[in-house]
């Protein structure tokens, strides 16, 4: 079984509709990241947390919300779609030598 | 902060060594990363090296960082059509908790 899973993998939603994201990892990492992937940006880090009670805001975070519900779970939130949100959002665990550990992507189109 | 820096595409021809490069500009960096993305994955963690480090070695990986000129490379020997993906290098700064990425080298592998 994959380490980090996200559901669902492909999303296609209309503007202004409410979208959660969610990650579960069973890899027992504290730390937890959300992240975009749009052509020729790279990744951009929308939230990170570092515990349960720990919620911190990345570069690009208007319009995003989480929900750290467990070590296990983080899941990314968009009140109100719009399209320049369309992208692949991935989620990650990491160690603290900050190593990185990516789940598979969620591909969210917004109409 | 930290702006990391890498060409965007490197074509080679299979069993060629393929050297994808990487410069960054904050001179306290401590670990940094380098990742690989195959089409329709997240990304995976290839590999990294602590600063206090001028070479590692991993089968056919070799990393090199020249601290003084802030520059870190990737060399892939032998490169198989299975090394085709993008590329991303990442580093962290000191006193950083997030490493930040760079936009990614596309690897192409031609016959």
């Amino acid at each position: 079984d994959a380490d980090v899973t996200q559901t669902p993998r492909n999303r296609i939603t209309k503007t202004g509709k409410r979208i959660m994201l969610e990650c579960s990892q069973t890899k027992g990492h504290d730390r937890m990241y959300w992240y975009r992937q749009d052509p020729g940006l790279g990744l951009r880090l929308i939230y990170y947390s570092f515990d349960v009670k720990d919620i911190n805001k990345g570069e690009i975070s208007d319009g995003y919300s989480v929900s750290r519900q467990a070590q296990a779970k983080f899941s990314l939130s968009l009140e109100s779609a719009i399209p320049n949100q369309t992208a692949l959002y991935f989620c990650a665990t990491g160690t603290e030598l900050n190593e990185q550990f990516f789940g598979p992507g969620t591909r969210l189109t917004v109409l | 902060g930290e702006d990391v820096e890498q060409s965007l595409f490197l074509s080679v021809r299979e069993g060629d060594s393929s050297v994808i490069n990487c410069t960054y500009t904050d001179s306290s960096s401590t670990y940094l990363y380098w990742y690989k993305q195959e089409p329709g994955a997240g990304l995976q963690l290839l590999t990294y090296i602590f600063s206090n480090m001028d070479m590692k070695q991993d089968q056919r990986l070799t990393v090199l960082l020249n601290k003084k000129d802030k520059h870190l490379s990737l060399r892939i020997a032998d490169t198989q059509t299975g090394d085709s993906a993008i590329y991303f290098c990442a580093v962290l700064s000191g006193g950083s908790y997030i490493p930040t990425f760079g936009r990614g080298t596309s690897l192409i592998v031609h016959p």
